[in-house]
Formats: C-alpha cells, sequence, structure tokens
C-alpha cells in the first residue's frame, strides 16, 4: 500500500547539535502529523500540519510541511538528553500511515 | 484523567493458545485502533473501528480478531493462527469529524511474548 518514508533511520548527536528527520511521499498528503515516543513508552502526538508550506514551532522544535504536500521535516535545534526518542511521521492515506521512525540518540 | 488504559502490560503466551489484550478508554472517542510494533519498524494497522459494532481490517488483520460491542472498549485477540506474535501492541483512539482530522491519543501498550 500507499506509504510514507522516513529518514534517517537512525541519529546520534552530541548534545547541543541540531537533528533533522525527513518524511517523504510519493503522493500528495491531506496532512501530515509527527509523533514522539520515548524509549519504552508510546507515542505521543506532537503536532499536525495541514497546508501547504506550513512551518509550526514548538520551543526548540520546528515543523515544515512542504510546498508540494508530499514531504515534511522536524527540525530541533540544540538537542538535549530530553530529545531522546524515535519520531515518526504519520499521515492520512486511506488510513493513517507512520513512517518507521528516526530514533535519536544524544551523548551528553 | 481521560486516557485509554491497556492491560496487560505484559503478557506471556504459550504456542497455540489464544490470548485477548484489553483497550479501554473515556476520552469519548469514536474510533479506535490496534497497531503492531517491531523493534527498528513503524507501527502497522491490525484492525479499526470508526463505531460501535463495526470495524475494518487493517494491513495486518491475519491471525487477529476484534470485537467492539461498546463505545469505550476494542479488545484485541491473537490467535494460535498467529505464526510471530511476539511484539509490543498499541491501542489508540481518536475523535471522529468528517472535515477535523485530530492527533492519536495512545494507550501504553501490551507487550506480548511467546514462551
Amino acid at each position: 500500500g500507499q506509504q510514507v518514508m522516513q529518514i534517517p533511520q537512525y541519529q546520534h548527536v552530541q548534545e547541543g547539535e541540531d537533528f533533522t528527520t525527513y518524511c517523504n511521499s510519493s503522493t500528495t498528503l491531506s496532512n501530515i502529523q509527527w509523533y514522539k515516543q520515548r524509549p519504552g513508552g508510546h507515542p505521543v502526538f506532537l503536532i499536525q500540519l495541514v497546508k501547504s508550506g506550513e512551518v509550526k514551532k514548538q520551543k526548540r522544535l520546528t515543523f515544515q510541511f512542504g510546498e508540494a504536500k508530499k514531504n515534511s521535516s522536524l527540525h530541533i535545534t540544540a538537542t538535549q538528553t530530553t530529545d531522546v526518542g524515535t519520531y515518526f511521521c504519520a499521515a492520512a492515506l486511506n488510513d493513517m500511515r507512520f513512517g518507521a521512525g528516526t530514533r535519536l540518540t544524544v551523548k551528553p | 484523567d481521560g486516557g485509554i488504559t491497556q492491560s496487560p502490560k505484559y503478557l506471556f503466551r504459550k504456542e497455540g493458545q489464544n490470548v485477548t489484550l484489553s483497550c479501554e478508554q473515556n476520552l469519548n472517542h469514536d474510533a479506535m485502533y490496534w497497531y503492531r510494533q517491531d523493534p527498528g519498524q513503524g507501527l502497522r494497522l491490525i484492525y479499526y473501528s470508526q463505531i460501535v459494532n463495526d470495524f475494518q481490517k487493517g494491513d495486518i488483520a491475519e491471525g487477529y480478531s476484534v470485537s467492539r460491542e461498546k463505545k469505550e472498549s476494542f479488545p484485541l485477540t491473537v490467535t494460535s493462527a498467529q505464526k510471530n506474535p511476539t511484539a509490543f501492541y498499541l491501542c489508540a483512539s481518536t475523535p471522529r469529524d468528517r472535515t477535523i482530522l485530530y492527533g492519536y491519543t495512545f494507550g501504553s501498550g501490551t507487550r506480548l511474548t511467546v514462551v
């Protein structure tokens, strides 16, 4: 079925460095959602983007939706150890489709 | 506090045994979902239900069954026909609106292991 592709699969950064994960689809998306799953935990909804070119910020997190509504990114500025976890994008394609996630580890 | 409760947190199943995972929500959400998560992979949809007494198969429904007799409850049965059931199972819910898509609220999950 239709999928959303997410890269990279893993990212290891030094505390204070920036981090970006990307989500791509071959089809135009009506919306994109982002979730965070802490190690051993469950996914928690972060944000939803619906408009072409939309940019939203949550403190050090910046979310973007592409102009063509086929891709999205999540950027974290100056990572902290509390940012560790797996970040998933999800898109409504008939039903909600989750990307494989990007696992972020942060070295203090 | 409103939320989704999954039980048990850990479950061990013997070969050939059926087990049922519980999912209860008090959020008054119409739609409920079951996902399976394997290490290094994303969430794969097993079943979903948008209204009481109705449910639909997801991508990996084989070996699983569900029921939706009450709005609050959406139990998942892992049958002996599921050959590789060891995984992390997540239940989610969301309000249902024709024009608005909402974020999913997830339960804390059940870790199922075949012994």
